[in-house]
C-alpha cells in the first residue's frame, strides 16, 4: 500500500510568490492533516480537513495560508506572498474516518519549503 | 488532549533495550497513548498505541501502568537506525481529534 505521498519534496520560493504544497492520502483515507515544523523547533498543528470540507483550522496563520481538500484530487497546502519565516518543514497525514481503534495517522515524509 | 511528560534524551548500546518512559498522569478513560517517532529529515513514523492493555507489534511494545497514569515504550533490540525523537501522545481514537506534539525524548543509539 502507498503511504502519504507529498510533493514537492523540495520547494524554493523567492519572497512573496506563492507556494502550494500537495497531499494525496493513503488509500482509504478520508482525513487530511498538515503539520509545520520551523527549524529547531517541534511539530505544530495547523488544520485537519475531510473531503470538501475544514474540521478544524485553529493551527494555520490567520493570513495567507489556506488549505483545501476537494472532492477530487489531493489536498493543497497554499501559502500566498511567501516570507523568510514560512521556510519549515510541512507534513501531511491522513486517517481513516475515525472509527475505535482504526483512526491512526499516518505521516507523508514532508515537503521542505525555502524561501529566499 | 491530556499533557505527557518525557525526559529530554536518552542512550542505548546497540542491541540492548530500550526503555522509553512517559508520564501521562490526567489522561482520560477514553484517551489512547500512542507512540510516534521522527528520524531526523524524515516524516513521524507510527509505532504502536493502546488503552490499558499491553500492546506489541513487529516493531515494539507499550507497557501501560494499571492507572494508565504511566506508559514506557520498549525497542527490544536497539539499532543504530533507532535514533531519534520519540513522540508520547494522548489521544481520544475517534471522531475528530488531532495529535499534539510535545517535545519528545531524544533516543541515541551507539554502536
Amino acid at each position: 500500500n502507498a503511504g502519504v505521498m507529498q510533493n514537492p519534496r523540495h520547494l524554493v520560493r523567492r519572497r512573496g510568490q506563492e507556494a502550494r504544497l500537495r497531499c494525496s492520502p493513503m488509500k482509504g483515507h478520508s482525513h487530511v492533516y498538515w503539520y509545520r515544523q520551523l527549524p529547531e523547533e517541534g511539530l505544530k498543528f495547523m488544520v485537519y480537513l475531510q473531503k470538501e470540507n475544514i474540521i478544524d483550522e485553529s493551527g494555520m496563520p490567520k493570513e495567507r495560508f489556506s488549505a483545501e481538500f476537494p472532492k477530487e484530487g489531493p489536498s493543497i497546502l497554499r501559502i500566498q506572498q511567501v516570507v523568510r519565516g514560512d521556510s519549515a518543514a510541512y507534513f501531511c497525514a491522513s486517517s481513516p474516518y475515525g472509527q475505535t481503534g482504526g483512526n491512526t495517522i499516518y505521516f507523508g515524509e514532508g515537503s521542505w519549503l525555502t524561501v529566499v | 488532549d491530556a499533557k505527557t511528560t518525557q525526559p529530554t534524551s536518552m542512550d542505548c548500546a546497540e542491541g540492548r533495550a530500550a526503555n522509553l518512559p512517559c508520564n501521562h498522569s490526567t489522561i482520560s478513560g477514553n484517551e489512547y497513548v500512542y507512540w510516534y517517532r521522527q528520524i531526523h529529515s524524515q516524516g513521524p513514523q507510527y509505532i504502536i498505541h493502546g488503552l490499558k492493555n499491553n500492546e506489541t507489534n513487529e516493531m515494539a511494545s507499550l507497557i501501560i501502568t494499571e492507572d494508565r497514569k504511566s506508559s514506557t515504550l520498549i525497542l527490544p533490540h536497539a539499532t543504530l537506525r533507532d535514533t531519534a525523537v520519540y513522540y508520547c501522545i494522548v489521544r481520544v481514537n475517534s471522531g475528530y481529534s488531532t495529535l499534539t506534539f510535545g517535545k519528545g525524548t531524544m533516543l541515541l543509539v551507539s554502536p
